[in-house]
């Protein structure tokens, strides 16, 4: 009941096109849903988040859709470029609203978008 | 740069060695977190302090030990390495002090990669 699931594990795109990413997680006390975007040799860094009070959320070439009935929160990368090629890591956490968060990660999906 | 100190960023060990990883966290964040990334594995927490204080445990091993000190730096300690052991182990940083606020964002050091031979 603590996983999230994630999906899928690689992806390869071609410049200007649509990266899709998925997510689905079983603990409806999760209330908080961030995706992290990881460079080779650095950490993870925040790209963008969600509460499930809303539907989706967008920044810039970056949109998460939250579907809170089917459980399943994705990332969608427009006009994808090269230099969006990471690794992609969406989370789940509890504390939302107290401020006292525990995250769950994904397992990952590694993007890459060829020029 | 994330301003979450960690060191060393590489480390090579044998096995039954005792390694100590260090975190510096971002400046004003009283909570650390330890994560463990491994090949094609997500990052599977560890354990998380907040001012001095253990305030959760995650698939810690037992061998596996972390504390934070009062100048709230955190030193993430392993025992009886095994090959297994083999990973990058990031640590992480949130809740301003001033602010007292946690927005969720966790703020990640680069990492330091364990090698047990």
């Amino acid at each position: 009941q603590q996983q999230v699931k994630q999906s899928p594990q690689s992806l390869i795109v071609q410049k200007g096109g649509i990266s899709i990413i998925n997510c689905a997680y079983e603990n409806t006390a999760f209330d908080y849903f961030p995706w992290y975007q990881q460079f080779p040799g650095k950490g993870p860094a925040l790209l963008i988040a969600i509460r499930p009070d809303v539907s989706e959320k967008k920044e810039g070439r970056f949109t998460i859709s939250f579907n809170k009935s089917a459980k399943q929160f994705s990332l969608h990368i427009m006009d994808s470029q090269p230099g969006d090629s990471a690794t992609y890591f969406c989370a789940a956490s509890t504390g939302g609203t107290s401020g006292t968060y525990k995250y769950i990660f994904g397992t990952g999906t590694r993007l890459k978008v060829l020029a | 740069d994330s301003g979450v100190t960690q060191t060393p960023k590489h480390l090579i060990t044998a096995t039954g060695q005792r390694v100590t990883l260090r975190c510096s966290p971002r400046s004003g964040d009283l909570s650390v977190y330890w994560y463990q990334q491994s090949l094609d594995q997500g990052l599977q927490f560890l354990i998380q302090y907040y001012n001095g204080e253990e305030r959760a445990k995650g698939n810690i091993l037992e061998r596996f030990s972390a504390q934070q000190f009062p100048d709230l730096h955190s030193e993430l300690n392993l025992s009886s390495l095994e090959l297994g052991d083999s990973a990058l182990y990031f640590c992480a940083s949130s809740v301003d002090r001033l602010a007292r606020a946690n927005t969720g964002e966790l703020f990640f050091g680069e990492g330091s990669r364990l090698t047990v031979l």
